[in-house]
């Protein structure tokens, strides 16, 4: 039921770009991000409800393969404020599943 | 402000106890939820509730009990069968009681730690 996501943590130099992936073994209608600070609670980056569909904000962006059950969240030129972890989330009847989660580190 | 209180922040617990969390939203949200987090690890789901005086379990319920009384309030206890407690608790709400897919979002509180000694 919890979405998979790869991988599992990355470290990056500021600038670099990220890809974060989130892989479900049933069929996905809608698609969650959020991230998290250390201590924390999660905050609501984007959701994304069509297959095919794209969105973004700022250079964070992501996408949505319902075919293939998948989606993925792109972090560009990343800056040291996008260090957290980062989780899917889907729907399932009434409940909410998160994924696995993505420990993201941005260095100087 | 709009949002969701939690409280305590911090809880020390013996071994035996029940403790009780508390969760209020001020948002007129018809769904809420309690999810648990262990260092390092995903959020799991302990219980939900769409409406008032009706709640269902999660994948972890459990050790733990809920209540909703009140369409503001969503308490979650922690009780002495809960064999490993010591975690963050998180409480969340959504505006509709059905799928997601309508409104968007969870909005969190800030979370309770819970230290078992």
């Amino acid at each position: 039921q919890q979405p998979v996501q790869s991988p599992q943590a990355v470290i990056l130099r500021e600038g670099e770009d990220a890809v974060i992936n989130c892989s479900s073994s049933k069929a996905l209608y809608s698609v969650h991000w959020y991230r998290q600070k250390h201590g924390e609670a999660p905050v609501f980056l984007m959701i994304l409800l069509k297959g095919g569909e794209q969105k973004g904000h700022d250079k964070i962006s992501a996408s949505f393969n319902e075919k293939k059950q998948q989606s993925s969240l792109y972090l560009t030129a990343s800056q040291l404020s996008y260090s957290g972890t980062y989780f899917c989330g889907t729907e399932e009847g009434n409940q909410f599943y998160f994924g696995t989660g993505t420990s993201l580190t941005v260095i100087p | 402000d709009g949002g969701i209180t939690q409280s305590p922040k911090y809880l020390f617990r013996k071994e035996g106890q029940n403790v009780t969390l508390s969760c209020e939203q001020n948002l007129n949200h018809d769904a809420m939820y309690w999810y648990r987090q262990d260092p390092g690890q995903g959020l799991r789901l302990i219980y939900y509730s769409q409406i008032v005086n009706d709640f269902q379990k999660g994948d972890i319920a459990e050790g733990y009990s809920v209540s909703r009384e009140k369409k503001e309030s969503f308490p979650l206890t922690v009780t002495s069968a809960q064999k490993n407690p010591t975690a963050f608790y998180l409480c969340a709400s959504s505006s509709n009681s059905g799928p997601l897919t309508l409104t968007g979002e969870l909005f969190f509180g800030e979370g309770s730690r819970l230290t078992v000694l």
